[in-house]
């Protein structure tokens, strides 16, 4: 069937330390994987995408990998910032309208 | 940058009642979405609309829901009768030229059903 899992609910983390989020992904089919962040009462943010046929993508301070073997996902955040606080959601489709989202990682971020 | 844009922010509705959630996606933008989230759960696909009709639903969008496109801009999200279940944030979002373009989420209408 289809599922997109988060194997830990909560991270916290030191101001300055680097951050890993990772997912995991039940649906060989999926060839697009994105990653929102959502703070509290607002809608998701995109942050970054990667397709099947890519296994690492960076952007700024932020960095996606896709190992499709294992369909595992992460979202490494470099440097981590206050303000990066927030639940974090893998997202995936593949020959489908819909997104399936992840249940969400709660980052904490403490100075 | 061109954003999603939802009204209202906050609806609050007793129960039966007839809810009409707007949303104005990114104008260039073809594709279009709507999403729900319970508080504290994962954020759930309803439906997909692309040419002025529903392309794929999920089981949760059932005879109650409803979309439109009325104009060139607005695209509406309509619950017919209501139920305390309804009660959820529900996204709108856009995507460019297909489904597996980005899709970009607007900031969510919380919807409360008493």
């Amino acid at each position: 069937g289809e599922s997109v899992g988060l194997h830990l609910p909560t991270l916290s983390v030191q101001e300055g330390d680097n951050s890993i989020i990772n997912c995991a992904y039940s649906n060989s089919a999926s060839d697009y994987f994105i990653w929102y962040k959502q703070e509290s009462g607002k809608g998701p943010q995109f942050i970054i995408d990667i397709r099947s046929n890519m296994d690492k993508r960076q952007g700024q301070r932020v960095t996606v990998l896709l190992n499709k073997t294992v369909k595992h996902l992460s979202l490494q955040i470099a440097a981590t910032q206050p303000g990066d606080s927030a639940v974090y959601f893998c997202a995936e489709t593949g020959n489908t309208d819909k997104l399936i989202f992840g249940t969400g990682t709660r980052l904490q971020v403490f100075p | 940058e061109p954003e999603v844009t939802q009204t209202p922010s906050h609806q609050v509705t007793q129960m039966g009642q007839e809810v009409i959630l707007r949303c104005v996606p990114i104008s260039n933008h073809l594709y279009f979405y709507w999403y729900r989230q319970i508080l504290g759960q994962k954020v759930e696909f309803l439906v997909s609309f692309y040419n002025n009709e529903i392309s794929e639903k999920s089981e949760i969008f059932d005879d109650q829901f409803s979309v439109e496109r009325p104009d060139g801009s607005n695209f509406t999200l309509k619950i017919r009768s209501t139920k305390l279940e309804d009660s959820a944030m529900y996204f709108c979002a856009s995507s460019e030229l297909a489904a597996t373009d980005t899709q970009y989420f607007g900031p969510g209408t919380r919807l409360t059903v008493l």
